[in-house]
């Protein structure tokens, strides 16, 4: 049965960074490409990025771009998510999700398993 | 602001249908796949349609969607309370290089 279970809830400083992780289970972890999504409280789903398990590639959305690092522990299925000078705007739940991506006459990206997310809340 | 516009609520009785809307460009949802997302209160996002018009095992088939130009649709039929939720439509903008997401819709069943 398939998995992604995140870390629990952090609670930052403004300027500092957080790092999430988010272990998979029940399937071959460097098969496919991990994304994290955020959602501040009350908004919708924001798109953070990826990272291919396999290789480490990486691609951020242009918004975090210079302060979000992706990175992946193959040997323990996990796969990582920091982000770093924290603000206010930051406060959001977090979640990791798994890639179902391909190319037909255009491209096809969802994401078929969630994590449960990890609520980060940035205050001092 | 959301690449992609959802309204931001609608609501239907039990047992009627109702449909969500989703509206893109042609950098996105014109020339990609769509896909919908049930969120519950509380919860993570939940796959409901990908591909336009795939429902992953498990998904009942009063969930459908169904794309046309630039603008996708998600249809519920025989509405249930339990349906009560934030539904997302979401695809790959080949301009942006980024999976975008519609702002969300929450439906109520009155």
């Amino acid at each position: 049965q398939l998995h992604l279970v995140q870390s629990g809830a952090e609670v930052k400083n403004p300027g500092a960074s957080v790092k999430v992780s988010c272990k998979a289970s029940g399937y071959s972890f460097t098969d496919y490409y991990m994304h994290w999504v955020r959602q501040v409280p009350g908004q919708g789903l924001e798109w953070m990025g990826r990272i291919n398990p396999n290789s480490r590639g990486t691609n951020y959305a242009q918004k975090f771009q210079g302060r979000v690092t992706m990175t992946r522990d193959t040997s323990i299925n996990t796969a990582y998510m920091e982000l770093s000078r924290l603000t206010s705007d930051d406060t959001a739940v977090y979640f990791c999700a798994r890639e179902r991506g391909s190319y037909s006459n255009g491209w096809s990206y969802y994401f078929d398993f969630w994590g449960q997310g990890t609520l980060v809340t940035v205050s001092s | 602001q959301s690449v992609l516009t959802q309204p931001p609520s609608v609501s239907a009785a039990p047992g009627q249908k109702v449909t969500i809307s989703c509206s893109g460009s042609t950098s996105n949802i014109g020339n990609n796949y769509v896909s919908w997302y049930q969120q519950l209160p509380g919860t993570a996002p939940k796959l409901l349609i990908y591909d336009n018009n795939k429902r992953p095992s498990g998904i009942p088939d009063r969930f459908s969607g169904s794309k046309s130009g630039a603008s996708a649709t998600l249809g519920i039929t025989g509405l249930q309370t339990g349906d009560e939720a934030d539904y997302y439509c979401g695809t790959w903008d080949s301009s942006l290089i980024a999976v975008v997401f519609g702002g969300g819709t929450k439906l109520t069943v009155l």
